[in-house]
């Protein structure tokens, strides 16, 4: 059973950097039929989805958050990872690591099938 | 402002059926992307509860389904229970600046 697991700081100061990094067990992240991404959800409020990663190092971001965020992943540990800079309060949120997949085997129907507990980050000096 | 709309909010009675929309545009539901539903229960990640417009993964009820037509979605459950009160997003893909994964803004169901 394939089981997502996000780690890192529970807070972080504003215009610093938030650093999360998800596990992944039960599968490879090396496998050609999955993307893999992170969703955040500030308290009380929707879903917002922040990027995703291949496991061939391709990126796509969410441009409201494109010039503040970096995903990467490190097949070898079977993590990826999210970076997210210069956060102000309104970046504090419960952030979700899912894996993305496409019954239809393209790039672009993709949906979130499994995901982690999520972490919630506060922002906060 | 999400790109999906849905309704903040629906109720039903117990046994009842509801139903939620997910209204798109030209750029995303319209496009004939695919729409996939997502029941978040309170304190836990969401799950998913219908992918590709109308397939159930294993284990959701068959009282979960859910249609496409035109650039609207819709999410039905039939002979409502206690248990299916939650939060309920539709999700898709869009080919403007708003993409390329964008979620509905949510509904929470109500079980009177």
């Amino acid at each position: 059973q394939l089981q997502l697991q996000e780690s890192g700081p529970g807070l972080v100061k504003p215009s610093e950097t938030l650093s999360l990094t998800c596990t992944v067990s039960g599968g490879s992240i090396s496998s050609s039929s999955y993307y893999w991404g992170w969703i955040r959800q500030p308290p009380g409020k929707g879903l917002e989805w922040i990027g995703s990663i291949y496991y061939s190092g391709s990126t796509y971001y969410n441009p409201s958050l494109k010039s503040r965020v970096t995903i990467s992943v490190d097949t070898s540990k079977n993590q990826f990872s999210l970076k997210l800079s210069s956060v102000t309060a309104a970046d504090t949120a419960v952030y979700y690591c899912a894996r993305q997949h496409s019954n239809r085997r393209d790039g672009y129907n993709l949906f979130f099938d499994y995901w982690g507990q999520g972490t919630l980050v506060t922002v906060s000096s | 402002q999400s790109v999906l709309t849905q309704p903040p909010s629906v109720s039903g009675a117990p046994g009842q059926r509801v139903t939620i929309s997910c209204t798109g545009s030209s750029s995303n539901i319209g496009a004939g992307y695919d729409v996939h539903w997502y029941q978040q229960l309170p304190g836990t990640a969401p799950k998913l509860l219908i992918y590709g417009n109308s397939n159930r993964p294993s284990g959701v009820p068959d009282r979960f389904s859910g249609s496409k037509s035109g650039t609207s979605a819709s999410l039905a459950i039939t002979g409502l229970q206690a248990e299916d009160e939650a939060d309920y997003y539709c999700q898709s893909y869009d080919s403007s600046l708003s993409g390329p994964w964008v979620f509905g803004g949510g509904t929470k169901l109500t079980v009177l």
